[in-house]
């Protein structure tokens, strides 16, 4: 079955830094992978998504991740962060479940990300 | 369209009540999502539908909790003889899965946060 553990619960950083959010997955199978953000008071929203091909991914705002099979990890990462930033941030997972048919999403904790001036 | 919307948005009801939620979808996508989230967690899968069949449910979802989708539209959970547990924000979630093919992407509604006093 799979499970997705994010390894940092919050994550402080100021305005310009780098900053990454860690997460890694198990499953046994084919997996399509994904960030969601949830900024206050706001439902998720898509970051980006990994399902196949190129093993780093942009989203429009400036964030990357890379999936690393080996590693079993999709880390989020951003070069130099602004206020707008800060947020919740969820790691997602998706199964194959037979065939090429991808289901339910299984989800980490959770990050919250506060971008301090 | 205005993406996927949820009533109520709010539902504050006493132990042992019944309450049913609404959900409706992007309007061309053909599988709807059922989470749970609870506060510094993140969202938990119920239930999914393909059209109008039922195609997974979590163990998480006990006997008290029924979810339809009729027409292949819209869905609704109903939750029986309400416990204070069962407080949580219910998402609801969209995708397009065709055939063999889709991006298992899912788009999220606002949520409807039930209290259970």
């Amino acid at each position: 079955a799979q499970s997705v553990t994010q390894l940092d619960s919050q994550v402080p950083v100021f305005e310009e830094a780098p900053v990454e959010l860690r997460c890694n997955y198990s499953s046994s199978v084919s997996v399509y992978l994904f960030w969601y953000v949830q900024y206050p008071n706001q439902g998720l929203q898509l970051l980006l998504k990994y399902l196949s091909g190129s093993t780093l991914v942009e989203s429009i705002n400036g964030f990357e991740a890379e999936f690393n099979k080996s590693q079993t990890s999709f880390h989020l990462r951003k070069p130099s962060v602004h206020i707008s930033d800060t947020a919740e941030y969820f790691c997602a997972v998706s199964e194959s479940a037979g065939g090429t048919s991808y289901g339910k999403l299984t989800f980490g904790q959770g990050t919250i990300l506060t971008v301090h001036p | 369209d205005t993406g996927v919307s949820q009533d109520p948005r709010h539902k504050i009801t006493k132990r042992g009540q019944n309450v049913t939620f609404r959900c409706d979808p992007i309007s061309e996508h053909n599988r709807l999502y059922w989470y749970r989230q609870t506060l510094g967690q993140g969202p938990e899968f119920l239930t999914y539908f393909q059209n109008e069949a039922q195609l997974e449910k979590s163990r998480l979802l006990s006997d008290r909790f029924s979810a339809e989708r009729p027409k292949g539209s819209f869905s609704t959970l109903e939750i029986q003889r309400t416990e204070q547990g069962d407080s949580a924000m219910y998402l609801c979630a969209s995708s397009s899965w065709v055939g063999t093919s889709g991006s298992g992407e899912q788009y999220f509604g606002p949520g409807t946060r039930l209290t259970v006093t």
